[in-house]
């Protein structure tokens, strides 16, 4: 089956700080990668799609300068929230291809204090 | 940017009755998917559905792609089924737009 894994679960940074946060898929090759967030009492935002081999293409509000993106081979993604503030809190999912269904890591529920 | 409309917002029923869920997308759609949301944030992927009806024990969803719909059906509900429900749809391959979901809270 297709798997995907996000590390870690939970986390909380200081504000200004920054934090790492990693997509593992599974059992599938992932040619694509695409992180969303979830603010309180909102719906789900993509932020950026991440193709191997192409430029990543992030959605308006959002940049490369803040949200970095490593997407090194099939299998592994990863973003960074540079600077958090309290508007980054939220929980951030990693959406990884397979052909056209996308499967969902559990998310990384970040805080900032 | 892409929209999608998804309704009703909130419903509450009673254990038994019958649940519609709907999704209406601004423009053509690939494919798109509904999703129920844990408690905790983690999505589980209820149905993949590009075209037509599928069907998995009491949920049934149909989307029509040339009317840019779907629907989630819940029939016989339970107090299980309580929860919020997504829909999201895929303009282009690999990446999905989001309604603003449905709380369904289902009482005994």
């Amino acid at each position: 089956g297709a798997l995907v894994y996000q590390y870690p679960r939970r986390t909380i940074c200081k504000s200004g700080t920054s934090m790492r946060m990693e997509c593992q898929a599974v059992g599938f090759q992932a040619t694509s990668v695409a992180w969303y967030r979830q603010s309180p009492q909102k719906t789900f935002e993509l932020i950026a799609l991440s193709t191997v081999n192409s430029a990543i293409k992030y959605e308006q509000n959002f940049t490369q300068e803040k949200f970095p993106i490593s997407h090194p081979n099939l299998s592994f993604s990863s973003m960074t929230v540079l600077n958090a503030y309290l508007e980054d809190r939220g929980l951030y999912l990693c959406g990884a291809s397979r052909q056209a269904e996308v499967f969902f890591g559990k998310g990384t529920r970040l805080t900032v204090v | 940017g892409q929209q999608v409309q998804q309704s009703p917002a909130s419903l509450v029923l009673q254990e038994g009755e019958n649940a519609e869920l709907q999704c209406n997308f601004s423009t053509s759609l690939n494919s798109m998917q509904w999703f129920y949301q844990r408690p905790e944030g983690s999505l589980v992927s209820l149905f993949y559905n590009p075209s037509g009806t599928k069907q998995s024990g009491r949920l049934t969803s149909t989307t029509v792609i040339k009317e840019r719909r779907s629907s989630l059906h819940i029939s016989s509900s339970q107090i299980t089924d309580s929860g919020t429900y997504l829909c999201a749809f895929m303009p282009n391959y690999n990446v999905l737009y989001f309604g603003s979901g449905t709380k369904l809270t289902v009482e005994p």
